[in-house]
């Protein structure tokens, strides 16, 4: 079955470590997406990918990072600058990049905390 | 221009019940206007969709209304279930731009 994996689908970070959360998708969608969702604030565009070796900042980049060196993969890292990691990441993917009007295919997301 | 405001932001119906979950908008350049459900620990799935050329859509017991006037479109859900209790999602997107979410809608349907 074609589908989006993330993980782990728990992850504990200690003050000042920096973590990396996998999302691996084979789907072979061009454009990759991370969210980062809080309760009651929707979701937040954190990066975005259209094509392999190049991505975009979303909303709110500051403190993550990312890379796109597969098609299939698209990591994202919580660097220490990120001074309020708690969240539930999810990862997504649309068939075609360049074009907003496709429907996005969800992860079932990793829920980060702090130690 | 960006933002897609949703309510309310949580909703308590019986079995049975038609809840109506609401979203404006303000970018004309929208063009696509999907729902999504997302029940707890799960990402979110791709529910029903609309674009603005017509003005409802119906997909089982998930209908869309689209206004486009008023820049307002609403998912009203039928005959609804237990197994409908779940968080719903609107976004918009359009004009080259990334979707944009609202800020979600708790429903709990009470047996």
């Amino acid at each position: 079955d074609g589908g989006i994996t993330q993980s782990p689908k728990y992850l504990f970070r200690k003050e000042g470590q920096n973590v990396t959360l996998s999302c691996e998708q084979n789907l072979n969608h061009d454009a990759m997406y991370w969210y980062r969702q809080d309760p009651g604030q929707g979701l937040r565009l954190i990066y975005y990918s259209q094509i392999v070796n190049d991505f975009q900042k979303g909303d709110i980049a500051e403190g993550y990072s990312v890379s796109r060196e597969k098609k299939e993969s698209f990591p994202l890292t919580v660097t220490s600058a990120q001074k309020n990691p708690t969240a539930f990441y999810l990862c997504a993917s649309t068939p075609l990049g360049g074009y907003s009007n496709q429907p996005q295919h969800f992860g079932d997301g990793t829920r980060l905390s702090i130690l | 221009q960006q933002q897609v405001k949703q309510s309310p932001q949580s909703l308590i119906v019986q079995k049975g019940g038609i809840p109506i979950i609401n979203c404006a908008y303000e970018n004309t350049a929208f063009d696509y206007f999907p729902w999504y459900q997302q029940f707890p620990g799960k990402g979110p799935a791709l529910l029903i969709a609309i674009r603005p050329d017509v003005s409802e859509k119906k997909e089982g017991r998930f209908t869309i209304s689209f206004n486009k006037s008023a820049k307002q479109f609403s998912l009203h859900i039928m005959d609804s279930q237990p197994g409908d209790s779940a968080t719903y999602f609107c976004a918009a997107s359009g004009g080259g731009s990334r979707l944009t979410f609202g800020e979600g809608t708790q429903l709990t349907v009470n047996p």
